[in-house]
């Protein structure tokens, strides 16, 4: 079974115009974090933001904010205030139980494109 | 230089050659990662190194074979690859556990197989 499923392969969003990018997780690790990273066409995968399993409110950094619904097991990624830089793929990722370094597991992502 | 640092950025070699790849990082992390990304799949774990010491080897070929000479340092050396084996490597690294601790990556190594 996938344990991080992005169900939309493509998003498309005008300027200036909040989106959302889905994300659901399955793990039975009660201590685990999520994270959105950015990958642009030149390969660089870019930290957005994180997500702690444990953390009572939901995450937010600068135009990016994430939507965690622990129950449904969700942590959607919302960009407001689109730019056209945005247009990127963008990947959901967890990582599960705690040691000394930090293994993450990949989500398919879901490529945005921003138009004018 | 700041940040994760891999060359070359773009690798083409035939199925009896042999290359590296190279990984450099300058911000002080104690753990570094290989992971291939190969189209229209999820990022791979292929190894990983803790205070230079392997910890995870998620069941790579051993056509593929890494080396961490110092935590700043870390090399996957190619050798009789397929051409399934075309994808693009990126290297990551990360500081110890103290969350979130994300992973910093590089731009990533485009290889083709021929």
């Amino acid at each position: 079974a996938q344990k991080i499923t992005q169900t939309q392969p493509g998003m498309f969003v005008q300027e200036k115009e909040a989106v959302t990018l889905d994300c659901t997780y399955d793990t039975s690790d009660p201590s685990y974090g999520l994270f959105w990273y950015k990958q642009p066409s030149s390969g660089e995968m870019i930290f957005l933001i994180y997500q702690g399993s444990y953390d009572q409110q939901n995450a937010t950094e600068g135009r990016y904010s994430l939507n965690f619904q622990k129950a449904r097991k969700s942590a959607n990624l919302v960009i407001s205030a689109s730019q056209l830089g945005d247009s990127a793929m963008y990947f959901c990722a967890m990582r599960e139980g705690r040691s000394g370094y930090s293994t993450l597991t990949f989500g398919k992502g879901t490529m945005l494109l921003v138009s004018p | 230089e700041t940040g994760v640092t891999q060359t070359p950025r773009h690798l083409v070699m035939g199925m009896t050659n042999k290359k590296s790849l190279k990984c450099e990082q300058h911000l002080g992390h104690n753990a570094m990662y290989w992971y291939k990304q190969s189209a229209k799949k999820p990022l791979e774990l292929m190894f990983v190194y803790s205070l230079e010491e392997r910890v995870e080897n998620n069941s790579v070929p051993s056509r593929f074979s890494p080396e961490c000479p110092n935590s700043s340092h870390l090399f996957l050396h190619l050798h009789t690859l397929q051409p399934e084996d075309s994808a693009l490597y990126l290297c990551a690294s990360s500081q110890g556990r103290n969350d979130p601790s994300p992973l910093h990556f590089g731009n990533g190594t485009r290889l083709t197989v021929t």
